[in-house]
């Protein structure tokens, strides 16, 4: 069982589509995060957010819109994306934010494979 | 910034043999080494850290050694189980970025039974 969930599992969409991936943590974590991960590749991190708000946005394309409604809910809003967006996106928390002094671990949770036609 | 490199990229073993996965890291600032573990299709999952604060830490079949100095730091998996076949990457973070937290590119273990 995995502590932060995510959906859809899996979601196809053309290029012209919008859609979004949610995520969802009931630990109490205060930071949340968005990465991608490529086939055979570590995970890339996308976004931060820290106490609902946004704290790192790694150069990621307008077309990837995150959004943290609560401190427990993330969605990643997809619009207009193409081909090379295929891949698994991860969301993850962690207890402490980027910016405290203590490093505390990620969870991950299972993804969603999207495939971008 | 901080540049985590890994090796093997691949590693095959026999069952009940130690498997070593090594890291090395170029930024001395870095103080949080985390490892996961990724099964094919799902997520990755923390299976041990450690803190620059200490050389050594084991759990059950798993350890992890620091050393500081040369900047590396290595997974040791004993009496291995085909239960561990899967991706495993080391990463590597400093104090107050834990969203830099920079992964290394990965191991795939492979045990045979």
């Amino acid at each position: 069982d995995t502590e932060v969930t995510q959906t859809p599992k899996h979601l196809v969409m053309g290029m012209t589509n919008k859609k979004s991936l949610k995520c969802e943590q009931h630990m109490g974590h205060r930071a949340m995060y968005w990465y991608k991960q490529k086939a055979k590749k570590p995970p890339e991190l996308m976004f931060v957010y820290s106490y609902e708000k946004l704290s790192i946005n790694e150069s990621v394309p307008s077309r990837f819109s995150p959004e943290c409604p609560n401190s427990s809910l993330l969605n990643l809003h997809l619009h207009a994306l193409q081909p090379e967006d295929s891949a698994l996106y991860l969301c993850a928390s962690s207890q402490e934010g980027p910016h405290s002094s203590y490093n505390s671990p990620l969870h991950f949770g299972n993804g969603t494979r999207l495939t971008v036609t | 910034g901080e540049n985590v490199e890994q090796h093997p990229s691949t590693l095959s073993v026999q069952e009940g043999d130690s498997a070593v996965i090594k890291c090395t890291y170029s930024d001395s600032a870095s103080n949080y080494f985390p490892w996961y573990k990724q099964e094919l299709g799902k997520r990755p999952q923390l299976i041990i850290d450690i803190r620059s604060n200490v050389g050594e830490k084991k759990d059950q079949r798993i350890a992890v050694t620091l050393n500081k100095t040369a900047k590396h730091f290595s997974l040791h998996i004993t009496e291995t189980q085909p239960e561990d076949s899967a991706v495993y990457f080391c990463a590597a973070s400093s104090r107050g970025s834990q969203g830099n937290l920079i992964f290394g590119k990965g191991t795939k273990l492979s045990v045979k039974p």
